[in-house]
């Protein structure tokens, strides 16, 4: 089936920018989603990307989409302490579950920030 | 404002009992979904309901049951089959018509132990 991968864990300094990446193999991707998952609390969508586009960017938050090798990559520019979180990837795909309206995610990426 | 509203945010759970955990949203979304999280796991879904009086088995159903009554609700009842409930459990909503975008929204979850 269908999966998305991320690396689990990623460490940068206060004032860095970070770069989280993510790849997924459901070549009928639609949208592509970030979301951001404080401790204790659900998952809040941070931004998404259309699969045709290649790049946007939302004030501190650059999300890059290479379709041809199914890799998607979310940058924080400047990152804070108020930024370390949990980021899930997540892709919405013709071919997604049981209905083209679900989606599947990854396993989250856990950044920690560096005062 | 919108959003999702689960309840309780913690729930404590004998042995040999049923819990019942609640979910509203007022999103007016047709879809709703559960989840179960545990460390590095990332979301593994447990239901799902596109539509009222119908839902469907996600990857892990065994030892819980839902219903969906009421388009605005989709409570799960975690029951005494399930043996190793203790985990942080997350409901979303969204809409599915059309093949746009169509994200996830999150309630803030509720935290299952065991006693």
């Amino acid at each position: 089936g269908e999966d998305v991968e991320q690396s689990l864990f990623l460490s940068v300094r206060e004032g860095d920018s970070s770069v989280i990446n993510c790849t997924y193999t459901d070549s009928s991707s639609t949208y592509l989603y970030w979301y951001k998952q404080e401790p204790g609390a659900g998952l809040q969508l941070l931004t998404y990307i259309f699969s045709n586009m290649d790049m946007k960017q939302d004030q501190r938050l650059t999300v890059l989409l290479n379709k041809k090798d199914k890799h998607l990559s979310l940058r924080i520019a400047d990152t804070q302490t108020g930024d370390s979180a949990i980021y899930f990837c997540a892709e919405k795909g013709a071919n997604s579950g049981a209905g083209s309206y679900q989606l599947t995610f990854g396993k989250g990426t856990k950044l920690s920030v560096i005062p | 404002d919108g959003g999702i509203t689960q309840s309780p945010k913690y729930l404590f759970r004998k042995e040999g009992q049923n819990v019942t955990l609640s979910c509203e949203q007022n999103l007016n979304h047709d879809a709703m979904y559960w989840y179960r999280q545990d460390p590095g796991q990332g979301l593994r879904l447990i239901y799902y309901s596109q539509i009222v009086n119908d839902f469907q088995k996600g990857d892990i159903a065994e030892g819980y049951s839902v219903s969906r009554e009421k388009k605005e609700s989709f409570p799960l009842t975690v029951t005494s089959a399930q043996k190793n409930p203790t985990a942080f459990y997350l409901c979303a909503s969204s809409a599915i018509q059309g093949a746009g975008n169509q994200p996830q929204h999150f309630g803030d979850g509720t935290r299952l132990s065991i006693l």
